[in-house]
């Protein structure tokens, strides 16, 4: 168990709908990571959060947005679902906002993911 | 820019053999490189990483892995695969200069151990 969880497991819905993917990242990391794979594009990250503020953002489609909140769980809302959006979400956490030391705060932690399906 | 390939997409191997997952990356900086496994119906999970220092890396469940910057390589090994080691292999990559923790992923390897 990485102590990352993320809700829920699975989620199934319409195209053009709205979905919110949810993380609770591990305890006393400040650092969120969203990444999506699909069977296509493989893993891709998507964005990351610190303490709150967006930190790095990857391939995140103008459609996708997501948040830290002050309890630091952090949030994927998905809208104007299309079918190309069913994937693999994966959350992850990390104590830092950046690397460059050799601590263990280099390693992520992820979530079991969140499986979409958009029919 | 940062970017990983993992060249195969598959990795066939009977048990008791050795295992080999390839993976090259390309970074305008110093490379910090790690290695994520996943299984079925599961989160990815750590197996190792390189930051500096020895080139070869040792991590989790008897893997390991060995840094060479002239072929800008870090290619997973162990001497003597599982079943249990049937899964899918992501190699990843992180600028040492970049800003956050953004790790860019190769594609994943699928590794089958045959009994």
């Amino acid at each position: 168990d990485s102590g990352v969880t993320q809700t829920p497991k699975h989620l199934i819905t319409a195209t053009g709908q709205r979905v919110t993917l949810r993380c609770s990242p591990r305890s006393g990391d400040l650092s969120v990571y969203w990444y999506q794979q699909s069977l296509d594009q493989g893993l891709q990250f998507l964005i990351q959060y610190y303490n709150g503020e967006e930190r790095a953002k990857g391939n995140i489609l103008e459609r996708f947005s997501a948040q830290q909140f002050p309890d630091l769980h952090s949030e994927l809302n998905l809208s104007s679902l299309e079918l190309g959006d069913s994937a693999l979400y994966f959350c992850a956490s990390s104590p830092s906002k950046w690397g460059g030391s050799l601590a263990t705060n280099e390693k992520l932690f992820f979530g079991s993911g969140t499986q979409l399906s958009v029919l | 820019a940062q970017s990983v390939a993992q060249p195969e997409d598959q990795v066939n191997v009977a048990e008791g053999n050795p295992l080999t997952v390839k993976c090259t990356y390309s970074v305008s900086g110093n490379p910090y490189l790690f290695w994520y496994v996943q299984y079925p119906n599961r989160g990815l999970q750590f197996l190792l990483k390189y930051i500096t220092g020895d080139n070869l890396v040792k991590g989790s469940y008897g893997f390991e892995a060995e840094f060479n910057k002239s072929q800008t390589s870090f290619h997973l090994k162990k001497p003597s695969a599982l079943v249990s080691d049937s899964a899918l292999y992501f190699c990843a990559v992180r600028d040492a200069k970049a800003a956050g923790n953004k790790l860019t992923f190769g594609g994943g390897t699928r590794v089958l151990v045959k009994p």
